[in-house]
């Protein structure tokens, strides 16, 4: 089955203290995306990559890191997290070209930092 | 800059009734107009698209109506089921696709009330 796998679904943590959630996708597709999606504020954009070791930021890239090393995972690193970063988050994967553009999105992942 | 505008915010329909979604954007480069629908717990999933080579799209009771001079395009729910209770959000990218950067709108929670 097509999808893209995202971990943890829930986390609490503490303000300060590094994490890390994971992404990975089965369709070999070259593009993928954060996002983090706030009440009011829509889905906005952290960061993308374009293939392995290309990253790009998005709209609102502060606070976080990302690193694409094999195709199919594109991990999303808080080094020191902070209140302002409880949302919650998605990765979506796509693949290149004009045909077949659909992006595909994992579960989400709710992050809450006190 | 907020550069894809989406209205309204939230939208009560009867049943059977029409649903409308307007978005408006500012970048004359985007080329690739998607609709996404996401249900409470789970992420986005691509609900119909166009591109501005034509000027409606169609698919069973949901069209995309394109309007590139005025730099507007909305989504129309026909025949409005309490199944399509979901929020909606519009985007926009350039280079055809989804890859790469995607630019959504705020989102619209539709009701519909049975």
């Amino acid at each position: 089955e097509a999808q893209v796998t995202q971990n943890p679904r829930y986390l609490i943590t503490v303000t300060g203290k590094k994490l890390t959630v994971t992404c990975s996708q089965n369709m070999n597709h070259e593009y993928m995306s954060w996002y983090r999606q706030d009440p009011g504020l829509g889905l906005r954009q952290i960061y993308y990559s374009m293939n392995v070791e290309v990253t790009d930021k998005g709209d609102v890239p502060e606070g976080y890191k990302v690193s694409r090393k094999e195709k199919r995972n594109f991990p999303l690193i808080l080094e020191s997290p902070s209140p302002n970063q409880t949302s919650l988050y998605f990765c979506a994967s796509s693949s290149r070209g004009r045909k077949n553009t659909e992006a595909f999105f994992g579960q989400g992942t709710r992050l809450t930092v006190v | 800059q907020q550069q894809v505008k989406q209205s309204p915010q939230s939208l009560i329909v009867q049943k059977g009734g029409i649903s409308i979604i307007n978005c408006a954007y500012e970048n004359t480069a985007f080329d690739y107009f998607p609709w996404y629908q996401q249900f409470p717990g789970k992420g986005p999933a691509l609900l119909i698209a166009i591109r501005p080579d034509v000027s409606e799209k169609k698919e069973g009771r949901f069209t995309i109506s394109f309007n590139k001079s005025a730099k507007q395009f909305s989504l129309h729910i026909m025949d409005s089921q309490p199944g399509d209770s979901a929020t909606y959000f519009c985007a926009a990218s350039r280079y055809g696709g989804s890859q790469g950067n995607l630019i959504f709108g705020k989102g619209t929670k539709l009701s519909v009330k049975p």
